[in-house]
Order: C-alpha cells, then sequence, then structure tokens
C-alpha cells in the first residue's frame, strides 16, 4: 500500500504569514495528489486535486505543486477562516487510497 | 446543488451489524464512482470503499475486507455501506463522497456528506 507521510503535524501561525504543508507518498503517484482541509467537527473539503489544480471557489492564496514523491501546499497570505487540519490523499493505487496524517493549521 | 446525506449510524456492540445510507441530490448520481471515508475519534480520515457506476468495480482498504460492503442502487440515488463483524477500533464518523474524475483522470472526492456517528461499545 501507498503510504504518505504530511509535515508539519501541527503548526502555530499568524495572520498573514505563508505557510507550506509537505507530504510525501513512499511511492510515485505521479500527479494523483488531493489536498482537503477540514475544520472541527465539519466535513473535509476540497482545495486542490491533481497535485496543482484549484478547485472551484477555493480563494487563489491556496495552491500547490509537486509530482512523484514529493507535494507542497502553499497558503501565500494566511487568513483567520483557514484554521483547520489539512490531510493530502493520493488517488493513484489501484483505486485503493490513502490519507495523509493530517496537519493541523492554528492560527 | 450537490447534496450527499448519511443516515444509519447508532450504537452497537461488538460483533454486531449496521447498514449505513448516503442519499444523493442534485447530481446524476450513475455517472459517478461513490466512496465511503471513516474519521475516529479525535483521529485523521481513512479510506474505507469505493464502487463504480455499474458496481462492477469495488475496492477496499485491507482492514475491513471480508466485514464491510460497498453497494448502491441507481435508481433510488443511494450508496449503502453494510458493516459486520464490528470492533471497537470501527467506531468513527461515516462519511459519503462523491468522486469526481473530470478532464484530468486524476481522481478526487469532491462533494461530502456530514457524516453518520457509528459507535462500537458494550
Amino acid at each position: 500500500d501507498i503510504q504518505m507521510t504530511q509535515s508539519p503535524s501541527s503548526l502555530s501561525t499568524s495572520v498573514g504569514d505563508r505557510v507550506t504543508i509537505t507530504c510525501r507518498a513512499s511511492e510515485n503517484i505521479n500527479r494523483h495528489l488531493n489536498w482537503y482541509r477540514q475544520k472541527p467537527g465539519k466535513a473535509p473539503e476540497l482545495l486542490i486535486y491533481g497535485a496543482s489544480n484549484l478547485q472551484d471557489g477555493v480563494p487563489s492564496r491556496f495552491s500547490a505543486s509537486g509530482s512523484g514523491t514529493y507535494f507542497t501546499l502553499t497558503i501565500s497570505s494566511l487568513q483567520p477562516d483557514d484554521f483547520g487540519t489539512y490531510y493530502c490523499q493520493q488517488s493513484f493505487g489501484s483505486l485503493t487510497w490513502t490519507f495523509g496524517q493530517g496537519t493541523k493549521v492554528e492560527v | 446543488e450537490v447534496q450527499l446525506v448519511e443516515s444509519g449510524g447508532g450504537l452497537v456492540q461488538p460483533g454486531g451489524s449496521l447498514r449505513l445510507s448516503c442519499a444523493a441530490s442534485g447530481f446524476t448520481f450513475n455517472n459517478y464512482w461513490m466512496t465511503w471515508v471513516r474519521q475516529a475519534p479525535g483521529r485523521g480520515l481513512q479510506w474505507v470503499a469505493n464502487i463504480k457506476q455499474d458496481e462492477s468495480e469495488k475496492y477496499y482498504v485491507d482492514s475491513v475486507k471480508g466485514r464491510f460492503t460497498i453497494s448502491r442502487d441507481n435508481a433510488q440515488n443511494s450508496l449503502y455501506l453494510q458493516i459486520n463483524s464490528l470492533r471497537g477500533e470501527d467506531t468513527a464518523v461515516y462519511y459519503c463522497g462523491r468522486i469526481e474524475y473530470g478532464s484530468s483522470g486524476r481522481p478526487r472526492i469532491d462533494f461530502w456528506g456530514q457524516g453518520t456517528l457509528v459507535t462500537v461499545s458494550s
């Protein structure tokens, strides 16, 4: 099975900060990598798909890049609404998917 | 508006069974793969199962193979998860989701339900 490892596990930030979260896959997943954000008590929401494509309605301060085994999610200027836990997810391996362990962003 | 509404969760004893349902609306249900994802209390997301539009392909995480069965009824716009032989580690919020492939061919979960809680305890 493909394992996904995110870092850091948590970070404490300030409004206006530039934030970068990394996600590593245990094997090549091409660009089959998605990013989600989850707020407490809520369902996750899709932010980025296909490694770098912004989902409709997601603010342009979010960007992402990567391919193969190394991926990043960047928030260019953190806003108060950006708190939550961010997850990467691979959708490559024979339709058996895995999520990273999550990165908790505290503003 | 796309809506996914789960139901069927509750308190069940170890070894018991439940059938979770997900009612879909606002899109052509039989055009999409669907998925179940769960989240144990205070833990991260865990993918559980995927199902193709015509049920010809189903995939499961190893820890639920042989105990969970994903199915769908396209006439009723509904997705199901039959969960048997429940264990304490199955305690979680279970989310259903719609899988979008789009032009890129790279699947993602673009809509999620609000989740239904399954608690396994004696």
